[in-house]
């Protein structure tokens, strides 16, 4: 098992150019998840999908878009890139949402600059 | 925002000292997980506690859920070099949302 995977593992985008990451895990979870990680502010979740075909606002959704066509992939998508959005990405997924079940896998990490 | 306040933020130790984080909530938590980051690495999961006054150990490490879920703490025995890395913890509220403490940074002098 590869677990979650993340592509790709660094990027440098210009201001107004986009870009999409994406994220595969091959453990059946239900439940996928998108996160950003900036120093001295801890994860903070962007979107976030309880199952294939939906997705749901977490609490910094402004700026990015996803979509979970496929149960193991989960896409993030940045239109127009600004400099404010320069972060290490982490992509995570859970078996369910329920209590016992909950337990995040995290992938490596995307460190994404914006100039 | 961030419902779950982590303190301390940062911490530095000798090795072979002890260490604590903790974790306080405004509300009930329903679980609450602590994962462990590795500088430059990923987060990854450590423990869950999910009732009352519960009470984990794994080797050096024991976790500790409060009476009343809403705090929780970490405490490390003894710190060696491998321990170095943020601490963070993520509480449940309710059937769905999470809450993520800020982390605490842990750093230590061999």
């Amino acid at each position: 098992n590869a677990g979650v995977t993340q592509t790709p593992k660094f990027r440098v985008l210009k201001t107004g150019q986009s870009m999409t990451l994406l994220c595969a895990q091959d453990m059946n979870h239900e439940y996928m998840y998108w996160y950003r990680q900036d120093p001295g502010m801890g994860l903070r979740l962007i979107h976030y999908s309880v199952g294939e075909g939906t997705t749901a606002k977490g609490e910094v959704p402004d700026g990015y878009n996803v979509s979970r066509l496929k149960k193991q992939n989960f896409l993030l998508g940045l239109e127009s890139a600004a400099p404010s959005q320069t972060s290490v990405y982490f992509c995570a997924s859970s078996y369910s949402g329920q209590l016992s079940t909950d337990t995040q896998y995290f992938g490596p990490g995307t460190r994404l600059t914006v100039l | 925002g961030q419902q779950v306040m982590q303190i301390p933020q940062y911490q530095h130790v000798q090795e072979g000292e002890d260490f604590t984080t903790y974790c306080n909530s405004s509300t009930t938590l329903s679980n609450i997980q602590w994962y462990k980051q590795r500088p430059g690495g990923h987060p990854v999961f450590l423990i869950q506690l999910v009732k009352s006054g519960e009470v984990k150990k794994q080797k050096r490490l024991t976790f500790q859920f409060g009476e009343a879920k809403k705090n929780s703490s970490l405490h490390i025995t003894a710190t060696q070099t491998t321990d170095v890395g943020t601490y963070f913890c993520v509480g449940r509220q309710g059937a769905q949302k999470l809450v993520f403490g800020q982390g605490t940074r842990l750093t230590i002098n061999p």
